[in-house]
């Protein structure tokens, strides 16, 4: 089954330092992962892609993304981070086998990111 | 702003009243879908209808009855709900449901309470 793991419940990073949030993934053939930023009190927000290509992905807010293939992983990453950043990380993954017209995409159960001035 | 509104953005209801969720897409997008977020649980697909056609319907119970009248507007109609159906009830829309650019953008959420 396709499947999207997000192995910490909560990431606490001090301000100024770097960050990472965890996301490995099973999937058949090829992935297309996604990460995804909820702040409290609104719908999720679309950070990046990986589809193909440069296994670094960049997106909003200074964002980034590692692809690793060998490590079904996809880690979100970010050199210095901000207060603003706390907020609900999710990722997610294209279920390949489509059904009526679809490929559903599969999320993981979040990360709670916590910044400390 | 995302381009996908949400309306109302909380409601509270008795387990016997009616009341419905409306979902507004201004991005002219081909698929909608509803999803309930609960505390600690992963997101839960729940309906997805693409080019106004239900596609999905993730064994949802019958007190949630989706419509989709075209395809810039979806609703969600509620009855009889119980108490574990308090959730956030999130709508979401993409261009290209099947393709592999099909990042899905999402309103702000509908907060239900059900009493």
């Amino acid at each position: 089954a396709q499947s999207v793991a997000q192995p910490e419940d909560q990431v606490n990073v001090a301000e100024g330092n770097p960050l990472t949030v965890k996301c490995t993934y099973s999937v058949s053939g090829n992935p297309y992962l996604f990460w995804y930023v909820q702040y409290p009190n609104r719908g999720l927000q679309f950070l990046l892609k990986y589809i193909t290509g440069d296994n670094l992905v960049k997106g909003s807010y200074g964002f980034e993304a590692e692809f690793n293939k060998s490590q079904t992983s996809f880690h979100l990453k970010k050199p210095s981070a901000l207060v603003s950043d706390s907020a609900l990380y999710f990722c997610a993954v294209r279920d390949p086998f489509p059904r009526g017209g679809y490929n559903k995409l599969i999320f993981g159960a979040g990360t709670r990111l916590a910044v400390h001035p | 702003e995302t381009g996908v509104t949400q309306t109302p953005r909380h409601l509270v209801m008795g387990m016997t009243n009616k009341k419905s969720l409306k979902c507004e897409q201004h991005l002219g997008h081909n698929a909608m879908y509803w999803y309930k977020q609960s505390a600690k649980k992963p997101l839960e697909l729940m309906f997805v209808y693409n080019f106004k056609e239900q596609t999905e319907n993730n064994s949802v119970p019958s007190r949630f009855s989706p419509e989709c009248p075209n395809s810039s507007h979806l609703f969600l109609h509620l009855h009889t709900l119980q108490p574990e159906d308090s959730a956030l009830y999130l709508c979401a829309s993409s261009q290209d449901p099947a393709g592999v650019y099909n990042e899905q953008f999402f309103g702000p959420g509908t907060r239900l309470t059900v009493l």
